[in-house]
């Protein structure tokens, strides 16, 4: 079936680092992918998605890119600020099949970023 | 209404007992979806409705757990005969559709502790 892996976590940056959270998958078909954060108290949200190959989504500062040929989309931010301290969720939503429309999450990864 | 909503927010049971979460999903959404966190863990699918049919009820762990959708609305989950591992935050999500490229909407959870 359908599955997503993040980066081992918990991840501590400082203000203005640099941020990259990998995520692979494996599905059938073409799925689409998503990027969901869940700041401290609040429930999850959408932080970006791409559709197809290629295409970056882009929201907050942060990307990702769909990467067909390595099936990833790794999450990246050049600067970092304590804001972005959350949990970040990687998805998938599979596009055909028995289990059209099924999300798929990755287990989370924990980012504080220090001043 | 405006968002997902589930009730209760938090629930502390006895051991065996049966308990039973409530979705309401975004008016207009067809696609509902469970979700159980443990601490510290990513969301472990449990089941997805399209309109009122479960495509996908892999995820439930025992045949303890159930879940039904009438009318396209509300989702009731019943967890039967409650054990200590059942204790974890139960989230719901819907989408407008469930096809692939849509985003996921989600409650802020029901908070589940079996003592």
């Amino acid at each position: 079936g359908d599955s997503v892996t993040q980066m081992e976590g918990p991840v501590t940056l400082s203000e203005e680092a640099f941020l990259t959270i990998n995520c692979t998958y494996t599905a059938t078909g073409y799925p689409s992918l998503f990027w969901y954060v869940q700041y401290p108290g609040e429930g999850l949200q959408l932080l970006l998605k791409a559709t197809k190959a290629d295409d970056k989504g882009s929201n907050k500062g942060f990307e990702a890119t769909y990467r067909k040929e390595t099936t990833s989309f790794h999450l990246e931010k050049g600067s970092v600020q304590v804001s972005d301290s959350a949990v970040y969720f990687c998805s998938s939503a599979n596009a055909g099949g028995t289990s059209y429309g099924k999300l798929t999450f990755g287990q989370g990864t924990i980012l504080t970023v220090h001043p | 209404g405006a968002g997902v909503s589930q009730s209760p927010s938090n629930k502390v049971t006895e051991k065996g007992k049966d308990v039973e979460l409530r979705c309401d999903p975004i008016s207009g959404h067809t696609a509902l979806y469970w979700y159980r966190q443990r601490l510290g863990q990513g969301l472990e699918f449990l089941i997805y409705f399209q309109g009122n049919s479960a495509p996908d009820k892999s995820g439930l762990p025992s045949d303890r757990f159930s879940a039904e959708r009438t009318g396209e609305s509300v989702s009731t989950l019943t967890i039967q005969r409650t054990q200590q591992e059942d204790s974890a935050v139960y989230l719901c999500a819907s989408r407008p559709e469930g096809g692939a490229n849509t985003e996921a909407f989600f409650g802020q959870g029901t908070r589940l502790t079996v003592v």
